[in-house]
């Protein structure tokens, strides 16, 4: 099937810096991709629906200038938390659809802030 | 409003043991469902998904699943377990108009008895 990736696996940050994550797909064009957050022993929660070249779409409750989402390639996309905060902690999940009806999922990102 | 809902949080079978994990769901149209295993700290892998045709769907990993339209349920099921099949199980309903979302139940942890 095919492959997202996601990078880093596990970042750890001060409170008040800025960290970015990266989702790729590897072998297939990803006209949508998907960011999730899930807490712990809790299921995954959609934040954003971007889609390339395009503003990301922000679900209810989810702070767009907290949250940047950019999808500049038909591969590649980057959320970054800015001005992260130990509540941002959490466990960050990429998907990415091509032009079919199935999402692929990254490995998922590992935030902690300190 | 589209809603997944999985009754058991979690649950315990001996190896070898039949299992079976429930799902429920509310959406106003017909359904694109799905299954995703999730193991820990790590991302999604798609188990099995129901788009139309057939109700009774077969999966990766010996697991198998079953629309029915009239208890509104898409129950994941298989014969025999193995120790490896321990992890967190996501039931979803993708959304179809727009981006198509996935909405997730709440998880059923798994857990193996030697």
């Amino acid at each position: 099937g095919a492959v997202v990736s996601q990078h880093p696996s596990r970042v750890i940050c001060k409170s008040g810096t800025s960290v970015k994550i990266e989702c790729r797909s590897l072998d297939f064009q990803a006209t949508t991709m998907f960011w999730y957050r899930q807490f712990p022993k809790q299921s995954l929660m959609l934040m954003a629906t971007s889609n390339e070249g395009s503003k990301a779409t922000y679900e209810q409750g989810v702070e767009k200038d907290k949250f940047l989402i950019n999808h500049a390639s038909l591969t590649l996309s980057t959320l970054t938390v800015t001005s992260a905060h130990p509540e941002d902690s959490s466990f960050y999940i990429c998907s990415a659809r091509d032009s079919g009806s199935e999402a692929f999922f990254g490995q998922g990102t590992r935030l902690t802030v300190v | 409003a589209q809603s997944v809902t999985q009754p058991d949080i979690h649950i315990t079978v001996s190896e070898g043991a039949s299992l079976e994990l429930r799902c429920n769901y509310s959406y106003g149209a017909t359904p694109y469902l799905f299954w995703y295993v999730q193991s820990p700290g790590q991302g999604l892998q798609l188990l099995l998904k129901y788009f139309s045709g057939d109700t009774l769907v077969q999966g990766i990993k010996g697991f198998e699943a079953e629309f029915k339209r009239s208890q509104s349920s898409f129950n994941l099921r298989k014969p025999s377990v193995h120790w490896s099949d321990a992890a967190e199980y996501f039931c979803a309903v993708g959304i179809i108009q727009g981006a198509q979302k996935l909405v997730f139940g709440q998880g059923t942890r798994l857990t193996i008895n030697p």
